[in-house]
């Protein structure tokens, strides 16, 4: 059970670069979800997932697209990279749906992709 | 969008108790309040979660008062391996997006 695993754990890009940043979860959740964290800054959230086939936009999606491809793996993709996503990204997942009343929304994150974009 | 504050940093020395408080003012009807820890170079991890009143586990202690605006995490007994940042998370609707928001964390440091 290794829980929540993020690809490729570094990356260096050049500006207008294009990317995928994988995730998987073998926990069987319904949710997963993709943060920024900027250094020394917490976490933001870009985009979510609360079931396999949709998603939704979180605090910064501006630059980012996702997919959920299935309910284990949910993508995220940087179409034309820039400086300004440099940045730690992890990927999360979390049985329970977002704004379920149930307490069940325990996230499980990953260890995180590094990115730099020269 | 209101966000959640926390205090950006505290120290404390090893076998005290840690209070560190978060406030959420717009935090959803029926939305939980959860901590996180994170150390350096690593994703975070879950401490505790609960909707009113008092949760307690085996690491630590959640404090939400009536209003649930505000929560407060209690790390008895700390010790250097406790040093870390610690994140309280709150969901909020926003115009019918519903969104998490992460506080700014606050970074404990354990003294000896």
């Amino acid at each position: 059970n290794a829980g929540v695993t993020q690809t490729p754990k570094f990356q260096v890009l050049k500006t207008g670069q294009s990317m995928t940043l994988q995730c998987a979860q073998d926990m069987n959740h319904n949710s997963m979800y993709w943060y920024r964290q900027d250094p020394g800054m917490g976490l933001r959230l870009i985009y979510y997932s609360a079931s396999e086939g949709t998603t939704d936009k979180g605090e910064v999606p501006n630059g980012y697209n996702v997919s959920r491809l299935n309910k284990r793996e949910f993508s995220l993709r940087l179409e034309s990279a820039a400086p300004s996503q440099t940045s730690v990204y992890f990927c999360a997942s979390s049985e329970a749906v977002p704004g379920f009343a149930g307490g069940l929304e325990t996230q499980y994150f990953g260890p995180g992709t590094r990115l730099l974009v020269l | 969008l209101a966000k959640t504050t926390q205090p950006i940093s505290m120290d404390s020395y090893e076998g005290q108790e840690v209070n560190i408080t978060c406030s959420h003012n717009n935090i959803a009807t029926n939305d939980y309040i959860t901590w996180y820890q994170q150390f350096p170079s690593q994703g975070p991890r879950f401490i505790i979660q609960g909707y009113k009143t008092k949760v307690t586990n085996e690491v630590a202690s959640l404090f939400i008062p009536a209003d649930r605006k505000s929560s407060t995490l209690s790390l008895p007994r700390v010790s250097l391996s406790d040093t870390a940042v610690y994140y309280c998370l709150v969901g909020e609707t926003d115009s019918g997006t519903y969104k998490y928001i992460f506080g700014t964390g606050t970074r404990l440091k354990v003294l000896a």
